[in-house]
């Protein structure tokens, strides 16, 4: 099992909007409508931004958002903030396995 | 309110183990599967592997495969993975991590340890 495929880094002026694409196969993110995204900042643990593909856990910000198109994952941000800077990450269920994707850093320009 | 509590650092040499803990509190122990994330220094998430603590049922990645035990201490609500035949590339901050929703084993961590840092140097 391979990681998911994420670009090593995007960005964005304020008030912009970015995407970041997860791409897998139909063995993980094809295959299930179990992905999830994490916002993780540096030395910290990461947080749970997007589950169920397009779900917000409660107190994310609807600027926040998913979606799934076969095999690929995206996570949008609208509104970009500077606070949104930080190391984004895909995660898919994989039948009783998990797989992260390599790690999008989101910079805010 | 919900805590999970990492064991502290720990230096290890190449070859040896090294077992880790994670104590729950606040929630139901058994209704929630316990998983093990890791993150080499620079690197990305790596999924380690899961248990579900009502059955003691684990799943482990391919890659760590008979490396990695996974147990759960029902008296402590406590979680504890141990890596064998450590490597130099095994130097990285370890995670467990408990999902949003109870019963299932779907990867949404909602709630993560600290994170323990193992080091793996001759």
């Amino acid at each position: 099992q391979s990681a998911l495929t994420q670009p090593r880094s995007v960005s964005g002026s304020p008030g912009q909007s970015v995407t970041i694409s997860c791409t897998g196969t139909s063995s993980d993110v094809g295959g299930y409508n179990f992905v999830s995204w994490y916002q993780q900042y540096p030395g910290k643990a990461p947080k749970l931004m997007i589950y169920d593909v397009n779900k917000r856990p409660s107190g994310v910000p609807d600027r926040f958002s998913g979606s799934k198109s076969d095999n690929t994952a995206s996570l949008t941000i609208s509104g970009l903030q500077a606070e949104d800077e930080a190391d984004y990450y895909c995660c898919s269920y994989a039948g009783r396995s998990t797989l992260f994707g390599g790690g999008t850093k989101v910079t805010v320009l | 309110q919900v805590q999970l509590v990492q064991s502290g650092a720990e230096v290890r040499r190449p070859g040896a183990s090294v077992k880790i803990s994670c104590k729950t509190s606040g929630y139901s122990f058994s209704s929630y599967y316990i998983h093990w994330v890791r993150q080499a220094p620079g690197q990305g998430l790596e999924w380690m592997g899961m248990i579900n603590p009502s059955d003691t049922i684990t799943d482990y990645s391919q890659k760590f495969q008979g490396r990695v035990t996974i147990i759960r201490e029902t008296s402590t609500s406590t979680v504890h993975m141990e890596v064998s035949g450590l490597k130099s590339d095994d130097t990285a901050v370890y995670y467990c991590a408990r999902p949003l929703m109870r019963y299932f084993d779907w990867p949404y961590l909602d709630y993560w340890g600290q994170g323990t840092l193992v080091t793996v140097s001759s």
